[in-house]
């Protein structure tokens, strides 16, 4: 089975840099995704990594590291938008995503 | 990046009717779609893997008499929430993966549809 780890909740200051963290235990890794979710919509994809090492994407970076079964959403330059859940998710053979229950990040002024 | 839709966008009905959710890929055809539902201040539980032209793969404690799911072509998938009750009231999140993408697991999620059951 898996099990994905994340905080709950998490609040930063507009302009500022925030680490989402998230561990998992898992029994087989195709890849670890981050997205982000506003209220009442759908998901949209922020990153995947398949490999150890950071991923970085404008604002967005991601890290993993495999073998400590870990990841990190960094999210720099803030920006009141970005407030909204940030959802670790775990790929397993045949393409099926298991999610964490997600980071509900407030950005304030 | 792909496009999905889904249809209706939110749904009232009575308790005891059945409701049908459509998921279509637009822009590429899907083999696999997946079918989430997430209550509220939730994350996404996935229900059941639909595959086109072959029976539902479902999840453990998911009824797949309760949940029909139907993959008739290879860019429209049917979730039907048949009796439904109030507890079935949620947001159902259909997604696909673009197989031109390769091995990537990348998925593309539809709008959702907000079922309220009365």
């Amino acid at each position: 089975g898996q099990n994905i780890d994340q905080p709950t909740e998490m609040t930063a200051t507009e302009g500022a840099i925030v680490q989402i963290n998230c561990t998992y235990q898992t029994s087989g890794f195709n890849g670890l995704f981050w997205y982000q979710q506003h209220a009442g919509e759908a998901p949209t994809f922020l990153s995947y990594n398949v490999l150890d090492g950071l991923e970085e994407k404008g604002r967005f970076s991601s890290f993993l590291s495999r073998s400590k079964g870990y990841s990190y959403l960094l999210l720099k330059e803030l920006q009141m938008k970005d407030s909204a859940s940030y959802l670790c998710a775990l790929t397993t053979g045949g393409f099926k995503t298991i999610f964490g229950a997600g980071t509900r990040l407030f950005v304030k002024a | 990046g792909a496009v999905v839709s889904q249809h209706p966008s939110w749904v009232i009905c009575k308790s005891g009717t059945s409701v049908k959710i459509e998921c279509r890929s637009l822009d590429f055809q899907a083999t696999t779609m997946f079918w989430y539902r997430q209550f509220p201040k939730q994350s996404l539980m996935l229900m059941a893997t639909s595959n086109e032209g072959s029976k539902a793969t479902y999840e453990q404690g998911v009824e797949k008499d309760k949940f029909l799911i139907n993959h008739a072509s290879l860019t429209l998938s049917t979730l039907t929430v048949t009796s439904a009750h109030p507890e079935d009231s949620s947001f159902y999140i259909c997604s696909a993966r673009d197989p031109r993408e390769g091995r990537t697991d990348t998925q593309y999620f539809g709008p959702g549809t907000r079922l309220t059951v009365l």
